[in-house]
């Protein structure tokens, strides 16, 4: 049972380049998110998908894009990168069963924009 | 906003010592209460997890304190090891028709032998 994974582990990006992250969880949850981690400021959600078909802005989502391609995968696509975009990115899944769940983390992209 | 304050950033305890990092929230609509366990390059996982209605839930050597009119927990770990080395971060959410987490800034903690 592989969880969450996330491709690629590492990537080094130039300003202006664009390239989408992919992930992907075979625990057939029905919600999926996208966070990134700063040293100092936690996770924070960039966006997340509830269920299959939508996707919604979490609190940092400028300069992200995101879709929800079917209940396995959802992608994270920076279509023009920034240094400040610099980060470790964290796909995330959760079931939805109207009550909390814990969430399954993936074990992250670590991502240079120089 | 920091809806959710962690402290202390970082932590170095004594192997067989106490190791103690608080959280507090201000969105009263919150209702779970997770800690993630985080070792470096991998992702968080969850370690322990409270509901307002509990004051305390241990689990092993682990376990929250809850005080719900104070709007603060915290997670104690008994008998620290350097196993427990990692980053840990407290989180709150609230149900709805999805679940949204806000998590603290995360505590790093050093066990030393």
């Amino acid at each position: 049972n592989a969880g969450v994974t996330q491709t690629p582990k590492f990537q080094v990006l130039k300003t202006g380049q664009s390239m989408t992250l992919q992930c992907a969880q075979d625990m057939n949850h029905n919600s999926m998110y996208w966070y990134r981690q700063d040293p100092g400021m936690g996770l924070r959600l960039i966006y997340y998908s509830a269920s299959e078909g939508t996707t919604d802005k979490g609190e940092v989502p400028n300069g992200y894009n995101v879709s929800r391609l079917n209940k396995r995968e959802f992608s994270l696509r920076l279509e023009s990168a920034a240094p400040s975009q610099t980060s470790v990115y964290f796909c995330a899944s959760s079931e939805l069963r109207g009550a909390n769940s814990p969430l399954h983390f993936g074990n992250g992209t670590r991502l240079t924009v120089t | 906003q920091q809806q959710v304050k962690q402290s202390p950033q970082s932590l170095i305890v004594q192997k067989g010592g106490i190791s103690i990092i608080n959280c507090a929230y201000e969105n009263t609509a919150f209702d779970y209460f997770p800690w993630y366990q985080q070792f470096p390059g991998k992702g968080p996982a969850l370690l322990i997890a409270i509901r307002p209605d509990v004051s305390e839930k241990k689990e092993g050597r682990f376990t929250i304190s809850f005080n719900k009119s104070a709007k603060q927990f915290s997670l104690h770990i008994m008998d620290s090891q350097p196993g427990d080395s990692a980053t840990y971060f407290c989180a709150a959410s609230r149900q709805g028709g999805y679940q949204k987490v806000t998590f603290g800034i995360g505590t790093k903690l050093q066990v030393i032998p």
